[in-house]
């Protein structure tokens, strides 16, 4: 069965620094998001994107964060100046249909900030 | 501030027992809601995608409902076994945006 696949599973990074996070959605699937989950808080929604652009973002994706879709096959999260607070469990997500589709996940990245 | 509640927190059952818990998300609004099931170490894996006042949705013992004028949507699970044992998870959608609010989850413990 096609999977959500993310690397690296565990990232360690010192405040400052920036890190890309790596997912590669299920391969006929359009719609991409990431979502993060604080250790302890509920997952939160990150960024919708679609055809190349940013569908919507929410307000913890700041000028610090960006998506993109460097290829045919990898979606990439850039935390441009890690801080503390961004430590937390990284998931991506893919769906073959923008609106009812089920989405599928990775197993997550988790991002720990020092 | 759109708010999705769920409850209990967590509980435990007996294998064998039947289960129900909640999802409570804003009636106004609204698109669709989706349940995950997350177990431990794993990825969470969708189960339903709620649309239709009215719904039930079905998934071999597991079982769902959605009422989008009094905001909420029901997960049962009959006859629960061990490996039911996860969290349950809903994620609610509003018209007119792509975002996703998700609940705190429901831990199930299946004891044997």
């Amino acid at each position: 069965e096609p999977e959500v696949t993310q690397t690296p599973s565990h990232q360690v990074t010192q405040m400052g620094q920036e890190v890309i996070l790596r997912c590669v959605p299920i391969s006929n699937h359009l719609y991409f998001y990431w979502y993060r989950q604080i250790l302890g808080q509920k997952v939160e929604f990150l960024v919708s994107f679609y055809n190349n652009e940013i569908s919507e973002k929410s307000e913890i994706f700041d000028d610090q964060f960006s998506v993109e879709r460097p290829d045919g096959s990898n979606f990439t999260l850039k935390i441009r100046s890690t801080k503390l607070e961004d430590s937390a469990m990284y998931f991506c997500a893919s769906t073959a249909m923008r609106d009812l589709g089920e989405q599928y996940f990775g197993p997550g990245t988790r991002l720990t900030v020092t | 501030i759109l708010n999705v509640e769920q409850s209990p927190q967590s509980l435990h059952v007996q294998e064998g027992d039947s289960t129900n818990f909640t999802c409570s998300f804003p009636s106004s609004n609204f698109y669709a809601l989706h349940w995950y099931r997350w177990e431990t170490a794993k990825s969470p894996e969708a189960l339903f995608v709620m649309t239709l006042n009215g719904d039930e949705k079905k998934k071999g013992r597991i079982s769902a409902t959605l009422n989008t004028k009094e905001g909420y949507s029901y997960l049962y699970i009959k006859g629960s076994q061990p490996e039911d044992s996860a969290t349950y998870l809903c994620a609610f959608r509003g018209s007119g945006t792509y975002k996703y609010i998700f609940g705190t989850g429901t831990r199930l413990k299946v004891l044997a």
